[in-house]
């Protein structure tokens, strides 16, 4: 089975600019999650979405926005760019629980996008 | 909020020893999920090992084991007989199940000496 995937894998932008990340999760996942580390702040969460509806999110401005296809696919947007927003992008893919202790399923990760904000 | 707390940026072993990474965390859960994953410079994210908060028996992978304190908050992972492919910067973990997120710690990154 093939695993998460990302693209683009690299990513260099300019300050005020917007960008889009995407993330093809593993087949038969319908959850994806984004999270975003930085040297500074480490691995912090951005947003989930299953079944095309974002079901929680972080602590991230409004210019951090998200959605997904009904395909599982998802993608994030960051607009009017920030130095700080330079980071690597990761997203996971699980096979949502219905809620309840046993409602953890394995989160696995792509490869990331680095983004460099100039 | 939950919070996740590697002390230890840094950590150093000899090939064929043993090595402990320590993590405490803080909830007011009861029922939650710990895990330690590894990244290695590829920066792909890889689960090593996980623990339901509800078992107080501790996981153990092949050569990776937990010492789950759950009175405490602290889950500790041993590495035993290091390879060089350990070698990789490695994140602790918690899973709260009704918000649906991964909680990491600030990471340690481990360096095995042959």
């Amino acid at each position: 089975k093939a695993g998460v995937t990302q693209t683009p894998r690299y990513l260099i932008k300019t300050r005020g600019q917007q960008v889009t990340l995407s993330c093809s999760p593993i087949s038969g996942h319908r959850s994806v999650s984004w999270y975003q580390q930085t040297p500074g702040q480490g691995l912090q969460f951005l947003f989930e979405y299953f079944s095309e509806t974002q079901r929680n999110k972080g602590n991230f401005p409004g210019r951090f926005s998200g959605r997904q296809f009904s395909n599982s696919r998802s993608e994030m947007n960051v607009s009017t760019l920030e130095l700080g927003d330079s980071a690597l992008y990761l997203c996971a893919s699980s096979i949502p629980g219905q809620g309840g202790l046993s409602s953890y399923n394995e989160q696995f990760f792509g490869p990331g996008t680095r983004l460099t904000v100039l | 909020a939950q919070t996740v707390t590697q002390s230890q940026p840094e950590m150093s072993v000899q090939e064929a020893e043993t090595v402990t990474l320590s993590c405490t965390y803080d909830t007011s859960e009861s029922d939650y999920y710990l895990f330690w994953y590894k990244q290695p410079p590829s920066r792909q994210m890889i689960l090593v090992i996980r623990q339901e908060a509800y078992k107080q028996q501790n996981a153990t992978e092949n050569r990776f084991s937990v010492n789950f304190q759950k009175a405490a908050k602290s889950f500790s992972l041993k590495i035993s007989d290091s390879q060089l492919g350990d070698a990789a910067m490695y994140f602790c973990a918690y899973y709260e199940t009704s918000g649906s997120r991964l909680t990491f710690g600030e990471g340690t990154q481990l360096t095995v000496n042959p």
